[in-house]
């Protein structure tokens, strides 16, 4: 596709549900992030994708979140037993790789735990 | 943690005026990046700069860095009320697997 794309674009949850969250990233791109922006705030690096390399998970906030990306293409963010403090936009940003640094992102996720 | 920071948190002008915006961060990176962000939902890369580069210009757009200070500007010149938005620094620490980290973003409001 044209850009990276995010599903679905709005998500309502109850209380202790898991949820997934999709994102496909511009064709051909090796790098692939996700991130948590609550509303009026910056953005929370979660995790990120780098070719074939262990991904590097040092922003998940607990073990009830986790990602993976299956064939160096599409990302699945998912959240176990969802809470209310998990509500925020989720975005995903891919990038080219090698010299280029600059980030494309997705136009998010909003999730809200009910 | 946050590595940048912006300031002011917000900031009004009238269409026409010049908008600076600053941006600090704490450890020493490989570039920082300049982002815009309509209605809090993606965010569009406006501008890169290297940290051996002290200024660099996109129409606009003007950025500086001083890494001796740890700090960024951008300069959006001759406003107009469609660059009403908010704006992200971004950096790439040197020595990261290639994370960026945003800070908690400006947010400016241009008046017609």
């Amino acid at each position: 596709g044209a850009g990276v794309s995010q599903s679905p674009s709005n998500k309502v949850t109850e209380k202790g549900k898991d949820v997934e969250l999709r994102c496909d990233p511009i064709s051909g791109h090796t790098a692939l992030y996700w991130y948590r922006q609550s509303l009026g705030q910056g953005l929370e690096f979660l995790i990120y994708f780098q070719g074939n390399s262990a991904p590097d998970k040092s922003g998940l906030p607990s073990d009830r979140f986790s990602a993976e990306r299956t064939g160096g293409s599409v990302s699945t963010l998912t959240i176990q037993r969802t809470q209310q403090e998990d509500s925020a936009v989720y975005l995903c940003a891919s990038r080219p790789g090698g010299a280029d640094e600059k980030l494309f992102f997705g136009s998010g996720t909003q999730l809200s735990v009910l | 943690s946050q590595q940048g920071e912006e300031d002011p948190q917000a900031l009004s002008i009238q269409e026409g005026e010049n908008a600076t915006m600053n941006c600090s961060y704490k450890t020493s990176i490989n570039n920082l990046q300049w982002y815009r962000q309509n209605s809090g939902r993606g965010l569009v890369h406006l501008i890169l700069i290297r940290s051996n580069e002290r200024e660099k210009h996109s129409g606009r757009l003007r950025v500086t860095l001083d890494t001796s200070k740890k700090s960024s500007s951008l300069l959006i010149t001759a406003s107009r009320a469609a660059d009403t938005a908010s704006y992200f620094c971004a950096t790439d620490a040197a020595g990261s697997a290639r994370q960026l980290t945003f800070g908690s973003g400006t947010q400016l409001t241009v008046l017609p």
